[in-house]
């Protein structure tokens, strides 16, 4: 299967800043997937990055505080604005992988606490 | 809308027996997958199992099986010979069928196997 790099593992960051988080894929896919994890919940989806267009966003969550990056086609980020203690959530990125016919391969996770 | 319904937050069990967790869900689709994922605390989603809907055999792996019925829209998970590894969340998932399509997930059953 493939396999996805995500960084950071964790961090600590003060309200009202941002922070960015990366995934780097070890072969070329066309879709990449943010999730967001609160905490004792389950996943649910941020947006969609296709590479070469505008990231398409699920309803309840916006471009201004979920800024999406998809440069090329193993490369992502996405970056938490403007962060608040609600933001504080273990965000996960994932991909197709075609290696695996419509099997799903995920990050490890970066767990994002708010202060 | 699809929706992915697990009734059950907690289950535990001994080593070395067999525990069913429970998932429905709801689709007017007829063609889709379902997924089971494991999520130890390590908070790496990992694929347990997949099913695609138009098979009526039950998929397998391993210790690891499914119980589909497809006109109940219920999709269990049977883990036979339980062991301590196998504690961690698990989350139901629904994808529409195509590929590149998002993962819908349900709510997640805490499994416990005690020694």
């Amino acid at each position: 299967s493939a396999v996805i790099s995500q960084k950071p593992s964790r961090d600590i960051c003060q309200r009202g800043t941002s922070l960015t988080i990366q995934c780097q894929v070890d072969s070329q896919v066309t879709m990449m997937f943010w999730y967001r994890q609160q905490p004792g919940q389950s996943l649910t989806l941020i947006a969609t990055a296709n590479q070469g267009s505008e990231a398409t966003y699920e309803s309840g969550f916006v471009i201004d505080k979920f800024p999406i990056s998809r440069p090329n086609l193993t490369f992502s980020t996405l970056t938490v604005s403007n962060m608040s203690p609600e933001d504080s959530s273990i965000y996960l990125c994932s991909v197709e992988d075609l290696k695996w016919n419509y099997g799903y391969t995920f990050g490890s996770g970066t767990r994002l606490t708010v202060v | 809308a699809q929706t992915v319904t697990q009734s059950q937050p907690e289950m535990s069990v001994q080593e070395a027996e067999t525990v069913t967790l429970s998932c429905t869900y709801d689709t007017s689709e007829n063609n889709y997958y379902l997924f089971w994922y494991k999520q130890p605390p390590s908070r790496q989603m990992i694929l347990v199992i997949r099913q695609e809907a138009y098979k009526q055999q039950n998929a397998t792996e391993n210790r690891f099986s499914v119980n589909f019925q497809k006109a109940a829209k219920s999709f269990s998970l049977k883990i036979s010979d339980s062991q301590l590894g196998d504690t961690a969340m698990y989350f139901c998932a629904f994808m529409k069928w195509g590929g590149s399509e998002k993962l819908v997930f349900g709510k997640g059953t805490k499994l416990t196997v005690n020694p």
